[in-house]
């Protein structure tokens, strides 16, 4: 079975500082993957999605992964975060079968 | 404008209750679904609908029921029969064959007393 782990279910940035969130997956075939935000008591916004070609997938609001086979990883990055990132992020993974299996999330608290 | 609409966002019951949230989508998809959202455990899927008259069980089904009787509409019962009912739940849909892209209405937060 498909697994997705998020490592630090909070961290804490200031802003202007690097945005590192951390995701791995467990397939033997790489997976379609994804990032998901969620800002307080809504629903889930996709970020960005990696399927097929680039390995570094650029999202909305300045974030991007990258997708590295080796290390089964897809972490989130954003060079300098703003108040506004604070939010919920989560990973998913969509593998031979067609429902995403997320992970844990990671509650993301930015510092003036 | 398009989108996908839960209803109450906020819904208290007393224990020993059934309970249907509501979910309607005017964006035309065929898929639909529904997850439960738990701290710290990310969202897991209840139930799925990949055509009208039609659904599947996700990995935690055991306590809930759903319909699918039109396109638009998808409505989750959380019966007595499940044990930890209180939860945000999340209801989302997708185009027919692009499952991995999701669009997730505001949720329903469930208090069960």
């Amino acid at each position: 079975a498909q697994s997705v782990t998020q490592l630090g279910s909070h961290v804490s940035v200031s802003e202007g500082a690097l945005v590192l969130l951390r995701c791995n997956y467990s397939s033997s075939v790489p997976p379609y993957l994804f990032w998901y935000v969620q800002y307080p008591n809504q629903g889930l916004q996709l970020l960005l999605k990696y399927t097929t070609g680039a390995t570094l997938v650029k999202g909305i609001n300045g974030f991007e992964a990258e997708f590295k086979k080796s290390e089964t990883s897809f972490h989130l990055t954003k060079p300098s975060a703003h108040m506004s990132d604070a939010a919920e992020y989560f990973c998913a993974v969509l593998p031979s079968g067609n429902m995403l299996t997320f992970g844990g999330g990671t509650r993301l608290m930015v510092k003036p | 404008d398009g989108g996908i609409t839960q209803s109450p966002k906020y819904l208290f019951r007393k224990e020993g209750q059934n309970v249907t949230l509501s979910c309607e989508q005017n964006l035309n998809h065929d898929a639909m679904y529904w997850y439960r959202q738990d701290p710290g455990q990310g969202l897991r899927l209840i139930y799925y609908s990949q055509i009208v008259n039609d659904f599947q069980k996700g990995d935690i089904a055991e306590g809930y029921s759903v319909s699918r009787e039109k396109k638009e509409s998808f409505p989750l019962t959380v019966t007595s029969a499940q044990k930890n009912p209180t939860a945000f739940y999340l209801c989302a849909s997708s185009i027919g064959d692009r499952y991995y892209e999701q669009y997730f209405g505001p949720g329903t937060r469930l208090t069960v007393t």
